[in-house]
């Protein structure tokens, strides 16, 4: 069963509006953390945040949020007031402490284009 | 700190050639592991280890060996390339303590004809 789902696959908007990326999981276990990694058209994979299954306060890091609902299994991520330099491809990603806390499993990745 | 390298960044291969990719961390981190990214389907894990001397089958590890006989170093072998290896391969380490966030080298593209 896929554990990470991104429906998004592309998204475009125009330069300086929100945006909103959807990352639902799936797991059994009770500790799991959550991650968003940023891949520019560069190619690296630039780690953005983590948040463990016990927390679900938001979190807020200048124009980037994150939203945690345990209850609907999401971790979504809003860029606010988009800009070119948040053109890439973004992934969501769980890891799962019972199986060792040692395979990341990552979405399939949505592409964002800030269109200027 | 240069974080994570890996060498090299590009490689043509034809079908039964063998290379290895190295992977180099100085972070003294414990965990390190082996990713393959392909179109449309993320990045999936091939091995990974806990440890100098260790290593562990991922998600996908047909075809692929490794050694981590230095603490700083992960290699990933392909013995007889098949073109179904063409992919891009990243490497990531992570420390043993507790943050499991990975921290990603900057990716080798290998194309097997």
């Amino acid at each position: 069963a896929q554990k990470v789902t991104q429906a998004q696959t592309e998204i475009s908007v125009v330069e300086k509006e929100d945006v909103t990326l959807d990352c639902v999981y799936e797991t059994r276990d009770t500790t799991y953390y959550l991650f968003w990694y940023k891949q520019p058209p560069s190619g690296e994979l630039v780690f953005l945040i983590r948040r463990n299954s016990f927390d679900e306060q938001n979190e807020i890091s200048g124009r980037y949020s994150w939203n945690f609902q345990k209850s609907t299994s999401s971790f979504n991520f809003t860029i606010t007031a988009s800009q070119v330099v948040d053109s890439a491809v973004y992934f969501c990603a769980l890891i799962e402490r019972q199986t060792g806390a040692n395979n990341l499993f990552f979405g399939t990745g949505t592409r964002l284009t800030v269109i200027p | 700190n240069a974080g994570v390298t890996q060498t090299p960044k590009f490689r043509v291969l034809k079908t039964g050639q063998s290379m290895t990719l190295l992977c180099a961390q100085d972070m003294n981190h414990e965990y390190m592991y082996w990713y393959r990214q392909d179109p449309g389907m993320g990045l999936r894990l091939i091995h990974y280890s806990v440890g100098e001397g260790t290593t562990a089958k991922g998600e996908v590890p047909d075809g692929y060996n490794v050694s981590r006989l230095k603490k700083q170093n992960f290699l990933l072998g392909l013995e007889s390339a098949a073109p179904s290896q063409t992919s891009v391969y990243f490497c990531a380490s992570r420390t043993g303590t507790g943050a499991y966030e990975q921290y990603f080298g900057p990716g080798t593209r290998l194309t097997v004809t």
